[in-house]
């Protein structure tokens, strides 16, 4: 079963920040946050992950809270092409750990 | 270009006829794996493979073969495809132990009649 709790569905205005949250209140001392996005039933793609520390890539932001029970996905300046489904992954630094997909929240950025 | 290609992206087929569904990946990654998706359930995991010759069943593996003879290479057999084996199925890829990013191929999109 997947660890994590996102909204269904989001819309965002192009142009704007998309912050896409993500409960994960059982996550273990080990295991990462990983965020993945899929584009209209291309193959998952990844984004960002983080333990404990907020990170930042040339895609996104990721702020997860201290207590490490919920974090947030941003994508500064969405564009129409940001439009996908998000998925907020815990998983653990054990070898051989799969990366377990929940149903993920669907982002429109709208125009 | 690092990537996972699969092949075929598209089959039709029938019950019953034995096929094969080829992963590959140039990154010399050492895990990989195989996923299908249906509406309504998610990416669901098949098989992995932790390196060559070591494969161990995912979630879902009744109905799935797969071999590990060359680390680069990752094929998903279906001896005697049935109909509720019509999904779209993507192989993936990354450097065992965590955290990794695991790329994905793009899908193959199988039919069974």
């Amino acid at each position: 079963d997947a660890k994590t709790t996102q909204p269904t569905s989001m819309d965002c205005a192009e142009g704007r920040a998309a912050n896409l949250p993500c409960n994960h209140p059982t996550i273990s001392g080990n295991e990462y946050v990983y965020w993945y996005r899929q584009i209209h039933s291309q193959g998952p793609q990844y984004i960002i992950h983080g333990l404990k520390n907020n990170e930042t890539n040339e895609m996104a932001s990721l702020i997860i809270t201290e207590d490490r029970k919920s974090s947030t996905l941003i994508l500064p300046h969405a564009t129409l092409r940001d439009t996908a489904v998000y998925y907020c992954i815990v998983s653990s630094m054990e070898y051989g750990n799969k990366l377990v997909f929940g149903a993920g929240t669907i982002l429109r950025v709208k125009s | 270009e690092a990537q996972v290609t699969q092949n075929p992206r598209y089959l039709i087929t029938v019950t019953g006829k034995k096929l094969t569904v080829t992963c590959s990946q140039n990154m010399n990654h050492e895990y990989m794996s195989w996923y299908r998706q249906d509406p309504g359930l998610g990416l669901r995991q098949i098989y992995y493979s932790m390196n060559v010759e070591v494969t161990d069943k995912g979630d879902v593996p009744e109905g799935y073969k797969v071999s590990r003879k060359e680390k680069r290479n990752f094929p998903l057999i279906l001896e005697s495809p049935s109909p509720n084996q019509t999904s779209l199925y993507f192989c993936a890829s990354r450097l065992a132990g965590a955290p990794n990013e695991q790329f994905f191929g793009p899908g193959t999109r199988l039919t069974v009649l």
